[in-house]
Protein backbone atom coordinates (compact mmCIF):
# COMPACT_ATOMS: atom_id res chain seq x y z
CA UNK A 1 0.00 0.00 0.00
CA UNK A 2 0.99 3.84 -0.41
CA UNK A 3 3.56 4.97 2.03
CA UNK A 4 3.21 8.62 1.16
CA UNK A 5 -0.72 9.43 0.68
CA UNK A 6 -1.66 13.35 -1.22
CA UNK A 7 -4.84 14.76 -0.96
CA UNK A 8 -6.88 15.84 -2.62
CA UNK A 9 -5.98 13.61 -5.85
CA UNK A 10 -7.21 16.27 -8.06
CA UNK A 11 -8.86 19.82 -7.89
CA UNK A 12 -10.21 22.27 -9.95
CA UNK A 13 -10.26 25.81 -8.85
CA UNK A 14 -11.08 29.76 -10.17
CA UNK A 15 -8.82 31.77 -10.82
CA UNK A 16 -7.55 34.17 -8.03
CA UNK A 17 -8.61 31.30 -5.48
CA UNK A 18 -6.02 29.27 -3.40
CA UNK A 19 -5.58 25.99 -3.06
CA UNK A 20 -4.39 23.69 -0.61
CA UNK A 21 -2.50 20.26 -0.98
CA UNK A 22 -1.52 17.88 1.70
CA UNK A 23 1.13 15.15 1.93
CA UNK A 24 1.73 12.74 4.77
CA UNK A 25 3.90 10.02 5.56
CA UNK A 26 2.22 7.05 6.37
CA UNK A 27 3.70 4.73 9.61
CA UNK A 28 6.81 6.72 9.13
CA UNK A 29 8.31 9.96 10.17
CA UNK A 30 9.59 12.50 7.41
CA UNK A 31 11.31 15.68 8.44
CA UNK A 32 12.14 16.16 4.59
CA UNK A 33 9.55 16.08 2.32
CA UNK A 34 9.92 17.09 -1.84
CA UNK A 35 7.39 18.42 -3.79
CA UNK A 36 7.19 18.08 -8.15
CA UNK A 37 5.71 19.25 -10.22
CA UNK A 38 4.40 17.79 -13.89
CA UNK A 39 3.28 19.43 -16.84
CA UNK A 40 1.42 17.40 -19.67
CA UNK A 41 4.41 15.04 -21.33
CA UNK A 42 7.11 16.45 -19.66
CA UNK A 43 8.96 15.64 -16.50
CA UNK A 44 8.84 16.03 -12.94
CA UNK A 45 10.71 18.87 -11.63
CA UNK A 46 11.82 19.31 -8.49
CA UNK A 47 10.17 22.74 -6.95
CA UNK A 48 11.23 22.90 -3.33
CA UNK A 49 12.38 20.63 0.20
CA UNK A 50 9.98 20.84 3.03
CA UNK A 51 12.15 20.91 6.38
CA UNK A 52 9.98 20.07 9.43
CA UNK A 53 10.37 22.61 12.14
CA UNK A 54 12.06 25.35 9.50
CA UNK A 55 11.88 27.45 5.78
CA UNK A 56 11.05 25.50 2.84
CA UNK A 57 14.14 25.31 0.25
CA UNK A 58 12.84 26.76 -3.07
CA UNK A 59 14.49 25.99 -6.73
CA UNK A 60 15.40 28.34 -8.51
CA UNK A 61 12.76 30.27 -10.79
CA UNK A 62 10.00 29.10 -8.19
CA UNK A 63 8.40 31.48 -6.00
CA UNK A 64 8.31 31.21 -2.58
CA UNK A 65 5.31 33.70 -1.89
CA UNK A 66 3.18 31.76 -4.63
CA UNK A 67 3.93 27.93 -3.51
CA UNK A 68 3.94 28.33 0.42
CA UNK A 69 5.06 24.83 2.05
CA UNK A 70 4.47 24.39 5.33
CA UNK A 71 5.72 21.02 7.23
CA UNK A 72 3.46 21.82 10.25
CA UNK A 73 4.64 18.08 11.73
CA UNK A 74 6.46 14.89 11.07
CA UNK A 75 4.15 13.50 9.09
CA UNK A 76 2.69 16.05 6.77
CA UNK A 77 3.91 19.18 4.41
CA UNK A 78 1.11 21.34 3.07
CA UNK A 79 1.73 23.38 -0.32
CA UNK A 80 -0.29 26.02 -0.97
CA UNK A 81 -0.78 27.60 -4.66
CA UNK A 82 -2.13 31.17 -3.78
CA UNK A 83 -3.95 33.16 -6.35
CA UNK A 84 -3.84 30.39 -8.91
CA UNK A 85 -3.83 31.15 -12.66
CA UNK A 86 -4.17 28.97 -15.35
CA UNK A 87 -0.83 28.76 -16.10
CA UNK A 88 -0.19 26.80 -12.40
CA UNK A 89 -2.79 23.89 -13.83
CA UNK A 90 -0.29 20.80 -13.36
CA UNK A 91 0.11 17.88 -11.69
CA UNK A 92 1.78 18.45 -8.01
CA UNK A 93 3.76 15.45 -6.79
CA UNK A 94 5.45 14.76 -3.04
CA UNK A 95 7.96 12.28 -2.14
CA UNK A 96 9.52 11.65 1.49
CA UNK A 97 12.98 9.61 1.81
CA UNK A 98 12.61 6.08 3.17
CA UNK A 99 12.96 6.18 6.87
CA UNK A 100 16.39 5.00 7.89
CA UNK A 101 17.56 5.10 4.38
CA UNK A 102 20.55 7.38 3.53
CA UNK A 103 20.84 5.92 -0.29
CA UNK A 104 18.89 8.54 -1.50
CA UNK A 105 15.67 6.36 -2.10
CA UNK A 106 12.07 8.04 -2.03
CA UNK A 107 8.57 7.32 -2.00
CA UNK A 108 5.83 9.17 -3.77
CA UNK A 109 2.84 10.28 -3.61
CA UNK A 110 -0.06 9.61 -5.81
CA UNK A 111 -0.22 12.69 -7.15
CA UNK A 112 -2.62 15.83 -7.20
CA UNK A 113 -3.84 17.29 -10.15
CA UNK A 114 -4.57 21.28 -10.21
CA UNK A 115 -6.66 22.18 -12.94
CA UNK A 116 -7.34 26.58 -12.62
CA UNK A 117 -10.39 27.67 -14.62
CA UNK B 1 20.56 18.54 -15.60
CA UNK B 2 19.41 14.83 -14.91
CA UNK B 3 23.25 13.28 -15.25
CA UNK B 4 21.59 10.25 -17.00
CA UNK B 5 21.02 10.25 -20.85
CA UNK B 6 18.30 7.57 -21.83
CA UNK B 7 16.53 6.69 -25.12
CA UNK B 8 13.47 8.49 -25.59
CA UNK B 9 11.59 5.18 -26.30
CA UNK B 10 11.27 1.47 -26.64
CA UNK B 11 8.99 -0.98 -27.65
CA UNK B 12 8.79 -4.55 -26.71
CA UNK B 13 6.38 -7.65 -27.05
CA UNK B 14 4.54 -8.71 -24.13
CA UNK B 15 5.92 -11.82 -22.81
CA UNK B 16 9.93 -11.22 -23.59
CA UNK B 17 12.85 -8.99 -21.69
CA UNK B 18 12.50 -5.82 -21.74
CA UNK B 19 15.69 -4.22 -21.56
CA UNK B 20 16.28 -0.53 -20.93
CA UNK B 21 19.69 1.06 -21.35
CA UNK B 22 21.51 4.36 -19.08
CA UNK B 23 23.86 5.80 -19.35
CA UNK B 24 25.87 7.60 -16.44
CA UNK B 25 28.94 8.18 -17.69
CA UNK B 26 30.19 11.03 -15.02
CA UNK B 27 28.92 9.20 -11.71
CA UNK B 28 30.52 9.32 -9.17
CA UNK B 29 32.05 7.00 -6.12
CA UNK B 30 28.92 7.80 -3.80
CA UNK B 31 26.15 7.81 -6.32
CA UNK B 32 23.82 5.31 -6.45
CA UNK B 33 21.63 4.67 -9.68
CA UNK B 34 18.03 4.60 -8.90
CA UNK B 35 14.74 3.09 -11.36
CA UNK B 36 11.52 4.33 -11.13
CA UNK B 37 8.80 4.15 -13.24
CA UNK B 38 5.44 6.52 -13.70
CA UNK B 39 2.36 4.59 -15.27
CA UNK B 40 0.09 7.77 -16.81
CA UNK B 41 -1.23 9.90 -14.00
CA UNK B 42 0.59 8.11 -11.17
CA UNK B 43 2.87 9.31 -8.98
CA UNK B 44 6.56 7.79 -9.80
CA UNK B 45 6.90 4.06 -8.59
CA UNK B 46 10.67 2.99 -7.15
CA UNK B 47 11.82 -0.30 -9.15
CA UNK B 48 15.33 -1.09 -8.02
CA UNK B 49 18.70 0.52 -7.50
CA UNK B 50 22.03 -0.44 -7.00
CA UNK B 51 25.50 0.86 -6.09
CA UNK B 52 27.99 -1.42 -8.22
CA UNK B 53 26.60 -4.97 -7.84
CA UNK B 54 24.20 -6.54 -9.90
CA UNK B 55 20.90 -6.24 -8.20
CA UNK B 56 17.32 -8.46 -8.33
CA UNK B 57 14.17 -8.04 -7.06
CA UNK B 58 10.41 -9.16 -7.77
CA UNK B 59 10.10 -6.42 -10.45
CA UNK B 60 13.21 -6.06 -12.61
CA UNK B 61 16.91 -6.82 -12.90
CA UNK B 62 19.60 -3.81 -12.56
CA UNK B 63 22.31 -4.53 -14.15
CA UNK B 64 25.68 -2.09 -13.71
CA UNK B 65 28.89 -1.91 -16.03
CA UNK B 66 32.63 -2.46 -14.19
CA UNK B 67 33.47 0.87 -14.88
CA UNK B 68 29.55 2.07 -13.74
CA UNK B 69 28.89 4.78 -16.29
CA UNK B 70 25.80 2.91 -17.39
CA UNK B 71 23.41 0.30 -16.36
CA UNK B 72 20.49 -1.75 -18.12
CA UNK B 73 17.20 -2.11 -16.34
CA UNK B 74 15.87 -5.41 -17.22
CA UNK B 75 11.63 -6.38 -17.01
CA UNK B 76 12.33 -10.25 -17.28
CA UNK B 77 8.66 -10.82 -18.69
CA UNK B 78 7.13 -7.95 -19.75
CA UNK B 79 3.40 -7.28 -19.76
CA UNK B 80 0.98 -4.97 -20.75
CA UNK B 81 0.71 -2.92 -17.69
CA UNK B 82 4.36 -2.66 -17.45
CA UNK B 83 3.82 0.30 -20.15
CA UNK B 84 5.11 3.58 -18.74
CA UNK B 85 7.83 6.18 -18.49
CA UNK B 86 11.14 5.12 -16.93
CA UNK B 87 13.54 7.15 -15.36
CA UNK B 88 17.20 6.41 -14.69
CA UNK B 89 18.74 8.74 -11.86
CA UNK B 90 21.72 8.66 -9.93
CA UNK B 91 21.72 10.13 -6.30
CA UNK B 92 24.22 10.24 -3.37
CA UNK B 93 21.97 10.41 -0.83
CA UNK B 94 21.15 12.49 1.72
CA UNK B 95 18.94 15.43 1.50
CA UNK B 96 18.57 16.43 -1.77
CA UNK B 97 15.63 15.37 -4.00
CA UNK B 98 16.33 13.01 -7.13
CA UNK B 99 16.57 15.00 -10.55
CA UNK B 100 14.72 13.63 -13.03
CA UNK B 101 15.12 13.53 -16.92
CA UNK B 102 12.96 12.60 -19.90
CA UNK B 103 13.00 8.77 -19.31
CA UNK B 104 12.27 6.07 -21.56
CA UNK B 105 8.75 5.78 -22.68
CA UNK B 106 8.73 1.82 -22.85
CA UNK B 107 5.20 0.56 -25.10
CA UNK B 108 4.65 -3.23 -24.41
CA UNK B 109 2.92 -4.57 -27.20
CA UNK B 110 0.28 -7.24 -27.31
Amino acid sequence: GAVVSQHPSRVICKSGTSVKIECRSLDFQATTMFWYRQFPKQSLMLMATSNEGSKATYEQGVEKDKFLINHASLTLSTLTVTSAHPEDSSFYICSAPRAGSNTGELFFGEGSRLTVL
Amino acid sequence: DAKTTQPTSMDCAEGRAANLPCNHSTISGNEYVYWYRQIHSQGPQYIIHGLKNNETNEMASLIITEDRKSSTLILPHATLRDTAVYYCLRSGGGADGLTFGKGTHLIIQP
